[in-house]
């Protein structure tokens, strides 16, 4: 099965710019996550989707962050105007949609978009 | 309240031998899950074990065994004969079972270093 797909790898850019990541979920999975990762501390999440549905946005800021889901499937993540702050990994992961009894319901990641800000 | 807590934020452990990395965890709900991720230095993060909070047996994969204390709510990850390719920060995750879909917590990490 393939996996969680994401891209760029990597991004470059100067504060005050926009820029957008793209993932693409394991087939079937109708759980997606976005999560920011900065430099030596755990993933905090950003935002959730179910099916094209959000079920979780409260740490999105979203004066400056969007992200869509169109179709329930690819997703993509933006970010406008960048600031300093926003340098870290941004990691995509999904899941099978569960919600009681989900047994070893598994969070599974893509490789991340690592973004530095300068 | 923090959901997963990792109090250790590096370990050092010879190669060959057996390390364990600390978890605790903090939910009112029966049902849950809870995880050990590892990221090496390329940045993906790896699923390594999983334990449901309904199973009385700990989980093991491989080297990797997990000691589920459900009264303390503590889920250490241990690594028995390290070896130098271990070297990586570890995270603990919990799944929450909420009606219709899950929420995942991550710990802050430890950074295991192993000695050759």
């Amino acid at each position: 099965e393939a996996g969680v797909a994401q891209s760029p790898r990597y991004k470059i850019i100067e504060k005050r710019q926009s820029v957008a990541f793209w993932c693409n979920p394991i087939s079937g999975h109708a759980t997606l996550y976005w999560y920011q990762q900065i430099l030596g501390q755990g993933p905090k999440l950003l935002i959730q989707f179910q099916n094209n549905g959000v079920v979780d946005d409260s740490q999105l800021p979203k004066d400056r962050f969007s992200a869509e889901r169109l179709k329930g499937v690819d997703s993509t993540l933006k970010i406008q105007p960048a600031k300093l702050e926003d340098s870290a990994v941004y990691l995509c992961a999904s899941s099978l949609k569960r919600g009681k009894i989900s047994g070893a319901n598994v969070l599974t990641f893509g490789a991340g978009s690592r973004l530095t800000v300068l | 309240a923090q959901k997963i807590t990792q109090t250790q934020p590096g370990m050092f452990v010879q190669e060959k031998e057996a390390v364990t990395l600390d978890c605790t965890y903090d939910t009112s709900d029966q049902s849950y899950g809870l995880f050990w991720y590892k990221q090496p230095s390329s940045g993906e993060m790896i699923f390594l074990i999983y334990q449901g909070s309904y199973d009385e047996q700990n989980a093991t994969e491989g080297r990797y065994s997990l000691n589920f204390q459900k009264a303390r709510k503590s889920a250490n990850l241990v690594i028995s004969a390290s070896q130098l390719g271990d070297s990586a920060m570890y995270f603990c995750a919990m799944r929450e079972d909420i009606y219709n879909f899950n929420k995942f917590y991550f710990g802050s990490g430890t950074k295991l270093n192993v000695k050759p």
